[in-house]
C-alpha cells in the first residue's frame, strides 16, 4: 500500500531545543515538499526536493532545515532559530511537474 | 505570496444541497487543481484542471476553469455530511511546475 508517511503524529519542542520531524514515502516519487499550516490558514511552503542531495527554499525556510539523502525520505529540522514553531507540518510528493502532490497526515508541533 | 483566494471563506448548507467555491489566481497558469482536507489530516486531491479544459468531472464534483477571469469554481452536487472538509485550490508557482502556492480555503459545513 503506497504513500506518505510521517512521525511523530505530535512533538513538544523545548525552548532552544532542535527538533527533527521524519517523512517517508514509497510512491518512488522524485519530488518532497514540506509545508507549515497555521490554523484556519492554507499552506505555504517551507521546502522543496526535486531531487536526491538537492533542495531548495520556500517561501519560509528561515529556521529549518532539511536533507535529501534517500529518494524515500526528507526529514525537516526545526531549529531552535524558528521563534514561533507550533504549526501542523505536512509532507507531500510529487511523481513529476504538474502533477498531484501526495500529503501525510501531518506532524503538529507544539511548545514546551 | 500567495496566488490563488478562495471565496466564500466559509459556507454552511445543508445535506443534498449544492456547494459552489470560487477560487481566483493572478497570474497566467498551465493547469489549477483542488484539495480537501478533512480536520487535522493532510490534503487529498480532488481534480487537476488545465489551461486548455474549460470543465472536468469527477464523481460529484465538478470544475470549471476560466482563464480570461483568472478564476475557477469547484460545485459538489447532492452534498452529504461526509464531504464536511476545507477545500484549497492550488496553482503553479511561475509555471514551474514543481511547485504549488495554496489559497487560504473554503470551510464547508454540511448539516445532516
Amino acid at each position: 500500500d503506497g504513500g506518505i508517511t510521517q512521525s511523530p503524529k505530535y512533538l513538544f519542542r523545548k525552548e532552544g531545543q532542535n527538533v527533527t520531524l521524519s517523512c517517508e514515502q514509497n510512491l518512488n516519487h522524485d519530488a518532497m515538499y514540506w509545508y507549515r499550516q497555521d490554523p484556519g490558514q492554507g499552506l505555504r511552503l517551507i521546502y522543496y526536493s526535486q531531487i536526491v542531495n538537492d533542495f531548495q527554499k520556500g517561501d519560509i525556510a528561515e529556521g529549518y532545515s532539511v536533507s535529501r539523502e534517500k529518494k524515500e525520505s526528507f526529514p525537516l529540522t526545526v531549529t531552535s532559530a524558528q521563534k514561533n514553531p507550533t504549526a501542523f507540518y505536512l509532507c507531500a510528493s510529487s511523481p513529476g511537474p504538474d502533477q498531484p502532490q501526495h500529503f501525510g497526515d501531518g506532524t503538529r508541533l507544539s511548545i514546551l | 505570496s500567495q496566488q490563488g483566494e478562495e471565496d466564500p471563506q466559509a459556507l454552511s448548507i445543508q445535506e443534498g444541497e449544492n456547494a459552489t467555491m470560487n477560487c481566483s489566481y493572478k497570474t497566467s497558469i498551465n493547469n489549477l487543481q483542488w484539495y480537501r482536507q478533512n480536520s487535522g489530516r493532510g490534503l487529498v486531491h480532488l481534480i487537476l484542471i488545465r489551461s486548455n479544459e474549460r470543465e472536468k468531472h469527477s464523481g460529484r464534483l465538478r470544475v470549471t476553469l476560466d482563464t480570461s477571469k483568472k478564476s475557477s469554481s469547484l460545485l459538489i452536487t447532492a452534498s452529504r455530511a461526509a464531504d464536511t472538509a476545507s477545500y484549497f485550490c492550488a496553482t503553479p508557482v511561475n509555471n514551474a511546475g514543481n511547485m504549488l502556492t495554496f489559497g487560504g480555503g473554503t470551510r464547508l459545513m454540511v448539516k445532516p
